[in-house]
């Protein structure tokens, strides 16, 4: 069975540009979370999907946002992206709210 | 609000010897436990969950860990380590939140570094 997938692996954006990271979970699991993890640190929250519906937001600016689609695959957006974003994207799935989660090997993003 | 505290940034042990890696909480409700394992350049693998039930929880690769209410811990162990066991381990929490959101906060990790 496939695992949680992310796209791309790795990008180098200039500061102020977009980027879109994209996430398909394990089939059959409805949520989707999205953790930024800088280098030496423990995973930060972002967002956190289920059945298409948003259901927690961490402490990032409106500059984040994120999707869920009818198949249940996620986007994270960045805008107008700054050098501290750079990091470690994490998308994780779970078949339950309260289970564990299955995660991504993650999008490393570069902002120069 | 819920928040972890990993004691140990780094655990230097000898292959074949047993480690205790740290992780203690704070929430004002009942908890969900976990430790995750990060191996270089990739995401995070569930080792074990602790959701009800047995204090004592069996993980993979060796590992269990112990519920301690009392203490707001959830300790790490393995009785004999392998040179592969060499990465990253996160303790996590989560709680029933608003609305049942169940998000886990993550500690800042401890990095266990098995010598041969």
């Amino acid at each position: 069975d496939a695992g949680v997938t992310q796209s791309p692996t790795h990008l180098i954006k200039t500061r102020g540009q977009h980027v879109t990271l994209r996430c398909s979970p394990i089939s059959g699991h409805k949520s989707v979370s999205w953790y930024q993890q800088v280098l030496g640190q423990g995973p930060q929250f972002i967002f956190q999907y289920y059945e298409k519906e948003e259901r927690g937001r961490g402490n990032f600016p409106d500059r984040f946002s994120a999707r869920q689609f009818p198949n249940y695959s996620s986007e994270l957006n960045v805008n107008a992206l700054l050098l501290g974003d750079s990091a470690l994207y994490l998308c994780a799935s779970s078949a339950e709210l309260m289970g564990g989660y299955t995660f991504g090997s993650g999008t490393r993003l570069t902002v120069v | 609000a819920q928040s972890v505290t990993q004691l140990d940034s780094q655990v230097p042990v000898f292959e074949e010897a047993p480690v205790e890696l740290r992780c203690n909480y704070s929430s004002s409700v009942s908890v969900y436990l976990f430790w995750y394992v990060q191996y270089p350049n990739q995401g995070l693998q569930l080792l074990l969950k602790y959701l009800s039930g047995s204090t004592l929880v069996k993980g993979i690769n060796g590992f269990e860990a112990e519920f301690n209410k009392s203490q707001t811990s959830f300790h790490l162990r393995k009785p004999s380590v392998h040179i592969s066991d060499t990465a990253e381990y996160f303790c996590a929490v989560s709680d029933g939140g608003s609305g049942g959101s169940y998000i886990p906060t993550f500690g800042r990790g401890t990095s266990l570094i098995v010598h041969p």
